[in-house]
């Protein structure tokens, strides 16, 4: 979906390297989330945000922080990346005002990630 | 531990068929019940969901039937095409808002011609 995009969208990177994943929307969605998706596991939730100030953590937050720049940026940083930290990463959106009635989360197209 | 157990982890269908992968949940605070579906290198996209009020909820050729008294949810694609070959992952969420979204493992679905 054009409008959530995530950069890089592949990283190779060392043990022990910082990287910062970003992510950037125009959908103008107060809400983000950061999941990390291994082949076999599904996707799981490592932090979400309501809004620049309210920043949450999910089921997998140990080894990641975020930072939420602004409404339409949210950022996912490894501080010490380790090999079990190879994933595709997505970010994604939703609308707190929920206009369509759906709770639709708009994902964006993944970044793989790759720590040797 | 595994809040949302999704099954079978693979589908193969023939074109025309009916796919039906199922879920089933722990937790009775789960009131949002997604459904996405991802196509390979793409982000997971929302394809129905269904609040515990009601049984069953129709879109087209795909049905989640809903049981919450085993506490069961299932997805039904009737007359499966090639072009719904894809990974389907079922949600749940504690939330109304369905923010906090806890994913099963996922269903590689498979539609022969």
């Amino acid at each position: 979906d054009a409008d959530v995009t995530q950069t890089p969208r592949n990283r190779i990177t060392k043990t022990g390297k910082r990287i910062m994943l970003e992510c950037s929307q125009t959908k103008g969605h107060d809400r983000m989330y950061w999941y990390r998706q291994d082949p076999g596991l599904g996707l799981r939730l490592i932090y979400y945000s309501f809004d620049v100030k309210d920043i949450n953590k999910g089921e997998i937050s140990d080894g990641y922080s975020v930072s939420r720049q602004a409404q339409a940026k949210f950022s996912l940083s490894l501080e010490s990346a380790i090999p079990n930290q190879t994933a595709l990463y997505f970010c994604a959106t939703s609308d707190l005002l929920d206009r369509g009635g759906s709770n639709e989360q708009f994902f964006g197209p993944g970044t793989r990630l790759t720590v040797l | 531990q595994q809040q949302v157990k999704q099954s079978p982890q693979s589908l193969i269908v023939q074109k025309g068929g009916i796919s039906i992968i199922n879920c089933a949940y722990e937790n009775t605070a789960f009131d949002y019940f997604p459904w996405y579906q991802q196509f390979p290198g793409k982000g997971p996209a929302l394809l129905i969901a269904i609040r515990p009020d009601v049984s069953e909820k129709k879109e087209g050729r795909f049905t989640i039937s809903f049981n919450k008294s085993a506490k069961q949810f299932s997805l039904h694609i009737m007359d499966s095409q090639p072009g719904d070959s894809a990974t389907y992952f079922c949600a749940a969420s504690m939330d109304q808002a369905g923010t906090a979204l806890i994913f099963g493992k996922g269903t590689t679905l498979s539609v022969s011609s």
